[in-house]
């Protein structure tokens, strides 16, 4: 089955410490998004990639970076984890950026833990 | 920007009984909706979405959603709800060629 997958499901890493969490798609989809959620919160968006274009929100920390090596793969990097970054973090795709064509799938998510 | 309100944080129902989520959204232009449902630990599942057309939207597990454009509302209901219905449901709108924007979630709570 066509899907979005997270890897790992759970990530412990230590204050300060980089960490990568890593998304991949068969939905051969030209939008890749990125959200952290925190407990009992809505998703927040961090940024997408639109093919190899990449759109940070305007509130997305510059400790948040992402690569998009392919059409296939998207990785969200957290350069220096802080306390507050601990939240699911939520890997989503979609055929088109808006329009009729216009809905995200998502993945399992990955749930970090900063100690 | 578009922007969506769920109204109730919380709502416990009973096995079998009829359940209402609420959502009203804000935007200037037209708008896709969505109604997506989170289990524990887990990501987002598409349950329905309207992007034109019948206002009246069927999606999975039973669910169903009515856009209400005078309303500015997009409710979803299901007649009869299980113990597996249980999860965060969150509303989330976009306008033509924007992101979504997501409600902050109602935690329904099926009790038996």
């Amino acid at each position: 089955d066509a899907m979005v997958i997270q890897n790992p499901r759970y990530q412990v890493t230590q204050f300060g410490k980089p960490v990568t969490l890593s998304c991949s798609q068969t939905l051969n989809h030209n939008v890749m998004y990125w959200y952290q959620q925190k407990s009992s919160q809505a998703p927040k968006l961090l940024f997408h990639y639109y093919d190899k274009d990449f759109n940070n929100e305007a509130d997305t920390p510059d400790n948040f970076q992402s690569r998009r090596p392919n059409t296939s793969f998207c990785f969200l990097d957290i350069r220096s984890p802080g306390l507050g970054d601990a939240a699911m973090y939520l890997c989503a795709t979609s055929s088109a950026p808006g329009g009729p064509r216009y809905t995200q799938y998502f993945g399992p998510g990955t749930r970090l833990t900063v100690l | 920007a578009q922007s969506v309100t769920q109204l109730d944080s919380q709502v416990p129902v009973f096995e079998e009984a009829p359940v209402e989520l609420r959502c009203n959204y804000s935007s200037s232009v037209s708008v896709y909706l969505f109604w997506y449902v989170q289990y524990p630990n887990q990501g987002l599942q598409l349950l329905l979405k309207y992007l034109s057309g019948s206002t009246l939207v069927k999606g999975i597990n039973g669910f169903e959603a009515e856009f209400n454009k005078s309303q500015t509302s997009f409710h979803l209901r299901k007649p009869s709800v299980h113990i597996s219905d249980t999860a965060e449901y969150f509303c989330a709108v976009s306008e033509r060629n924007n992101d979504m924007r997501f409600g902050a979630g109602t935690r329904l709570t099926v009790k038996p």
